[in-house]
C-alpha cells in the first residue's frame, strides 16, 4: 500500500523569505505522479504544482519549487519570496500511474508573518 | 470558465437521518471524485465516477453511495447518519482520469456536514 508522509504539522515563515515543506512517500511503483495542493480557509484545494516520477527535472510553477529524489522517495516543496496570501494549508498527494485514487498526506499549515 | 460547485456549502443533521449531496464539475469534466476530509482521518477517497459508472471506490460502509448523471453532474449520499460523518466533503472534477498529470483534479469548495 502506498503511504504520504508529511512531518512538519505548522511551519512558520516571514514575507519574503523561504520556506521548505517536506513530504515523503512509500511506493513499489517505479511510474506515478505527486502533487502539492494548497487549501486556504476558502476550503478549496488548489493544485500548486505537479512531477511526474519518470521525469528526472524538478518542476517549478513561479515562487514554488519540487526537490524529487526519486530514490529517497522524497518530494519537498519549496517556496520563495513567500506571501501573506500564501498562507494555507498544504497537501502532498501521491497517485500511481494507473489509475486509481489520489493519496493526501496530513497536511502541513504554513503561516505567513508580515 | 465555472469550476466545481458543490451544494449545499453547510448542512446540519441528525443521527439517523440521510443526506445528499450535489456536485456539478467543470464543464466538459467527466470524471468527479469524491474525498471526504475530518481532522482526526485526513483526506480520504469515497469514490470515482466516470461516464455514469462507479469506477473507484475507497473503503467505506455501504451507508455512503453515490451515482452520476449523463450531464457529469455527481451526488453523494449518506444514509443513516453517524457523529462520525461529520466532516468536509470535497468533489473533484478532472477530464479523464482521477487526477492524472495532464488531467488534474480541480476541487469544489466543499460541503460541511454536521451530524448532532
Amino acid at each position: 500500500a502506498q503511504t504520504v508522509t508529511q512531518s512538519q504539522p505548522e511551519m512558520s515563515v516571514q514575507e519574503a523569505e523561504t520556506v521548505t515543506l517536506s513530504c515523503t512517500y512509500d511506493t513499489s511503483e517505479s511510474d506515478y505522479y505527486l502533487f502539492w495542493y494548497k487549501q486556504p480557509p476558502s476550503r478549496q484545494m488548489i493544485l500548486v504544482i505537479r512531477q511526474e516520477a519518470y521525469k528526472q527535472q524538478n518542476a517549478t510553477e513561479n515562487r514554488f519549487s519540487v526537490n524529487f529524489q526519486k530514490a529517497a522517495k522524497s518530494f519537498s516543496l519549496k517556496i520563495s519570496d513567500s506571501q501573506l496570501g500564501d498562507a494555507a494549508m498544504y497537501f502532498c498527494a501521491y497517485r500511481r500511474k494507473s489509475w486509481g485514487k489520489l493519496q493526501f498526506g496530513a497536511g502541513t499549515q504554513v503561516v505567513v508573518t508580515p | 470558465k465555472a469550476g466545481v460547485t458543490q451544494t449545499p456549502r453547510y448542512l446540519i443533521k441528525t443521527r439517523g437521518q440521510q443526506v445528499t449531496l450535489s456536485c456539478s464539475p467543470i464543464s466538459g469534466h467527466r470524471s468527479v471524485s469524491w474525498y471526504q476530509q475530518t481532522p482526526g482521518q485526513g483526506l480520504q477517497f469515497l469514490f470515482e465516477y466516470f461516464s455514469e459508472t462507479q469506477r473507484n471506490k475507497g473503503n467505506f460502509p455501504g451507508r455512503f453511495s453515490g451515482r452520476q448523471f449523463s450531464n457529469s453532474r455527481s451526488e453523494m449520499n449518506v444514509s443513516t447518519l453517524e457523529l462520525g460523518d461529520s466532516a468536509l466533503y470535497l468533489c473533484a472534477s478532472s477530464l479523464v482520469g482521477t487526477g492524472t498529470y495532464n488531467s488534474p483534479l480541480h476541487f469544489g469548495n466543499g460541503t460541511r456536514l454536521t451530524v448532532t
